[in-house]
């Protein structure tokens, strides 16, 4: 089974349009982490959240951790041709050095 | 600042073939990943070392598969023989430190490696 869920699976969205993705743990998270991969192209980390409740934002991207630490949202406001790409979610569970990463999210921006 | 250097960026070989990945992770990083993706089991980690010890190879498939990291500055990810369902985009991560050290542990990924084995 699959320890990091990750929804939708692909999302086709108008340019300028709001989205987000979800990213769902069986297990309580000590990291979340986001990263975006272009098609062909290695992964480039987004940002890392710890804490319950807490929210970053990096330019119209914004990821929140809720108060339980199992899920994780990433949002996208106003959308670009550039947010184009993969979203993966991974997961430090154990509080080691590993990280479990969902299967992605394959986002389409229609011009 | 060079990133993950990964090479080479393509290789097709035939089933029964030795496959040799090699990676140079960034300068100063302790740790280092090795990943592979598909489409049907997305990224999975297959091995990892610190300090050049490897940590947990729990992930790799199979004895066919085996990895070095002779020192901290260099990698090899070996399949000896391949096989088609092998055939993926394999990975390389390296990390600053190890999470033990710190609260949090970002990995820097390479372009990758796209493996196909006929």
């Amino acid at each position: 089974s699959q320890e990091l869920e990750q929804s939708p699976q692909s999302l086709i969205v108008q340019e300028g349009k709001n989205l987000t993705i979800n990213c769902t743990s069986s297990k309580t998270l000590y990291g979340l982490y986001w990263y975006k991969q272009k098609y062909g192209e290695g992964l480039i980390f987004l940002m890392m959240l710890q804490k319950g409740g807490e929210e970053k934002s990096h330019e119209k991207i914004t990821a929140k951790l809720d108060e339980k630490k199992q899920q994780s949202s990433l949002h996208i406001t106003a959308s670009q041709p550039s947010h184009a790409g993969i979203y993966l979610c991974g997961a430090d569970m154990n509080r080691d050095d590993k990280i479990i990463f969902g299967k992605g999210t394959r986002l389409h921006i229609l011009p | 600042d060079a990133g993950v250097i990964q090479s080479p960026r393509h290789e097709v070989t035939e089933m029964g073939q030795e496959v040799t990945l090699r990676c140079k992770p960034i300068s100063g990083h302790n740790s280092l990943f090795w990943y592979r993706q598909t489409m049907m089991r997305g990224l999975e980690l297959l091995i990892y070392f610190n300090n050049n010890v490897p940590i947990d190879d729990s992930g790799m498939p199979e004895d066919r598969f085996s990895a070095k990291m002779p020192n901290a500055s260099f990698s090899t990810l070996k399949i000896q023989p391949s096989e088609p369902r092998d055939s993926a985009v394999y990975f390389c991560a390296s990390s600053p430190t190890s999470r033990r050290v710190y609260s949090y542990n970002e990995q820097f990924f390479g372009p990758g490696t796209r493996l196909t084995v006929l």
